[in-house]
């Protein structure tokens, strides 16, 4: 299919371990954003990019998190020493541009991803 | 600051009746209104958007929004509500930071739309 594809669907690891998270986005999608999905809660922002460089990462939550995308398509979102409050799921989306509000954001599946 | 209210956490209708879901907007400047649906283990599905121009937009799958910029309201509607429409609906505003570009979705908390048969 032509949508955000995120791989893996769901990631259980162990309270300290180091996790990569993929997003595919759309092809010529410019803008890619990194989202966080609690249960209960709605959707809030992580990271942006525009092209390869991260414009903004305001809502990176602690810099256990990083976040790549060395040639403007694929990003990985890494998450270092996981805590079981990083259970979530990680919300991936592309846009063709950012400055365009006309322009809806599509979103990936998301990963589950639960630290035990 | 920019925030999105939904002031229910659920909103049970029969088929066949007409459908609300509530989103009420704070936000400084003109305000970019956006409606999500998700479906279990899914990601978020557009719906529609509010940028300017007519004040009751039309979306997908016959949803539609009013937007009330007295009442700072956009909330979704649907004249006749399905099964198939059990979801959890996510109102969004759009804030463009101008220093970074971004174009960042804030969320509300999210309805849960149950449609009884």
């Amino acid at each position: 299919g032509a949508g955000v594809s995120q791989t893996p669907s769901n990631k259980v690891t162990e309270k300290g371990k180091y996790v990569e998270l993929r997003c595919d986005p759309i092809s010529g999608h410019t803008a890619l954003y990194w989202y966080r999905q609690s249960l209960g809660q709605g959707p809030e922002f992580l990271i942006y990019f525009q092209g390869t460089g991260a414009a903004d990462d305001s809502g990176l939550p602690n810099d256990r998190f990083f976040a790549v995308r060395p040639e403007g398509s694929v990003s990985t979102l890494k998450i270092q020493r996981t805590e079981r409050g990083d259970s979530a799921v990680y919300l991936c989306a592309s846009s063709l541009r950012s400055r365009g509000a006309n322009s809806p954001l599509h979103f990936g599946n998301g990963t589950r991803l639960t630290v035990t | 600051a920019q925030s999105v209210a939904q002031p229910e956490d659920q909103v049970n209708v029969a088929e066949g009746n007409p459908l609300t879901v509530k989103c009420t907007y704070s936000v400084s400047g003109n305000p970019y209104l956006f409606w999500y649906v998700q479906y279990p283990n899914r990601g978020l599905q557009f719906l529609l958007k509010y940028i300017t121009g007519d004040n009751l937009v039309k979306g997908s799958y016959g949803f539609e929004a009013e937007f009330n910029k007295s009442q700072t309201s956009f909330h979704l509607k649907k004249p006749s509500a399905l099964v198939s429409d059990s979801a959890l609906y996510f109102c969004a505003v759009r804030v463009l930071r101008v220093s970074t570009g971004a174009n960042n979705l804030f969320f509300g908390t999210g309805t849960r739309l149950t449609v009884i048969p």
